[in-house]
């Protein structure tokens, strides 16, 4: 079974620039996440699809970030602009029914 | 949900059982128990969960108090390859949402 991917797996930008990361979840999983992981703390969810609807976007921060999953599988995040504090890893997750969250391998974002 | 509490770091024995114990001592009876790790540079992977009974699988052992206070978890030889960053993670049934706390890092020595 492959697993979720994501692109870039590494991304340099300067402030105020904008970036966009990708995911491609799991076959057939219909919740998707992305999750915003700080150096040396647990990732923090940010936004979650069912389908192509948002379920919980408590914690994004809408003035600069926005997600999007049309058709409801592919799906992608953008920053726009970045600022410094947006440095950290962006992971990207999809589950089934069952709710076990598999994981992607992220997407480092480093702001200078 | 229900907050969980862990040591920030552990060191065990290449080969020796690793015990890593949580706290969460407001858990509901509707919220599971979650183990995940995360292996440097790599998201998060999931090891185990339970509600009230002891688990195993071909990863780790996982124990539960009587009172749910507490759990531990056990990964019975321990290798290199099992440094990382475990997290213990409650959530309750049928509700998707849970939250990582900073987890415990545990170094596997040789």
């Amino acid at each position: 079974e492959a697993g979720v991917a994501q692109s870039p797996r590494y991304k340099i930008i300067e402030k105020r620039q904008s970036v966009a990361f990708w995911c491609n979840p799991i076959s057939g999983h219909a919740t998707l996440y992305w999750y915003q992981q700080i150096l040396g703390q647990g990732p923090k969810l940010l936004i979650q699809f069912q389908n192509n609807g948002v379920v919980d976007d408590s914690q994004l921060p809408k003035d600069r970030f926005s997600a999007e999953r049309l058709k409801g599988v592919d799906s992608t995040l953008k920053i726009q602009p970045a600022k410094l504090e947006d440095s950290a890893v962006y992971l990207c997750a999809s589950s089934s029914e069952v709710g076990d969250r598999f994981f992607g391998p992220g997407t480092r974002l480093t702001v200078l | 949900d229900a907050k969980t509490t862990q040591p920030t770091s552990m060191d065990c024995a290449e080969g020796r059982a690793a015990n890593l114990p949580c706290n969460h001592s407001t858990i509901s009876g509707n919220e599971y128990v979650y183990w995940y790790r995360q292996i440097h540079s790599q998201g998060p992977q999931y090891i185990i969960h339970g509600l009230k009974n002891n688990e195993t699988n071909e990863m780790a052992s996982l124990i539960i108090t009587e009172d749910r206070k507490s759990s531990t978890l056990i990964l019975p030889h321990a290798t290199l390859r099992d440094t990382a960053v475990y997290y213990c993670i409650v959530r309750r049934d049928n509700f998707n949402k849970f939250y990582f706390g900073s987890g415990t890092k545990l170094n596997v020595k040789p």
